[in-house]
């Protein structure tokens, strides 16, 4: 069965050093969202991607986080710089379409800022 | 906006006990409606789903049915196994887009 694939799964660094995740999404699907969980709550979107194109990302703070899906398959979300209300579980999931479909989810990085 | 609403936890249930994990939603519009659990360490994991009033989803013994009367999606399982302990989290999503609103999540400890 497809998987989607996360890398690492567990980061530790110290607060305002830069940071970075990767996502591969399940082959096909051409929506891909990156979710942010914080211990004790469930997920909130931070950015949806429709090909390479940012559909939404109202949520995501721009001016420390960044997100790209330069050819339209896997993606890369960056902090810089992190601080320590930046550790959660950072979740990436993606869907054969933007509407209607069910979100299928990676196993997740652990990020732990010192 | 929209939003989620479970129980809280820890559940804490014997083996083989009943389980139901309350989840009522407020939203405008005819959302699909969903159950996900998280294993420890892992991410999340689609449970069963239901996209319009009346549905009934269901998956590993467990059952979901989409009341739009009560706006309600109570989680059901008849038997439970220690193997089910887990984070189980409600969600919705308007089919005019495709995110996903959660709840807080319910934990379930289930002792042998």
């Amino acid at each position: 069965e497809a998987e989607v694939a996360q890398s690492p799964r567990y980061k530790i660094t110290e607060k305002s050093q830069a940071v970075a995740f990767w996502c591969d999404p399940i082959s096909g699907h051409a929506t891909l969202y990156w979710y942010r969980q914080i211990l004790g709550q469930g997920p909130e979107l931070l950015v949806q991607f429709q090909d390479e194109s940012v559909v939404d990302d109202s949520q995501l703070p721009k001016d420390r986080f960044s997100a790209e899906r330069l050819k339209g398959v896997d993606s890369t979300l960056k902090i810089q710089p992190a601080e320590l209300g930046d550790s959660a579980m950072y979740l990436c999931a993606s869907s054969l379409r933007p509407i209607r479909e069910t979100q299928y989810f990676g196993p997740g990085t652990r990020l732990l800022v010192l | 906006g929209d939003s989620v609403t479970q129980m809280e936890g820890p559940v804490t249930l014997s083996e083989e006990a009943f389980l139901t994990i309350n989840c009522t939603y407020t939203a405008t519009g005819y959302p699909s409606l969903f159950w996900y659990v998280q294993y420890p360490g892992e991410g999340l994991q689609l449970l069963l789903k239901a996209t319009k009033a009346d549905d009934k989803g269901s998956n590993k013994g467990f059952e979901a049915t989409y009341r739009k009367e009560t706006t309600s999606f109570h989680l059901e399982k008849g038997s439970v196994q220690v193997s089910d302990s887990a984070v189980y989290f409600c969600a919705l999503n308007q089919n005019a887009g495709n995110m996903l609103t959660f709840g807080g999540g319910t934990r379930l400890m289930v002792k042998p």
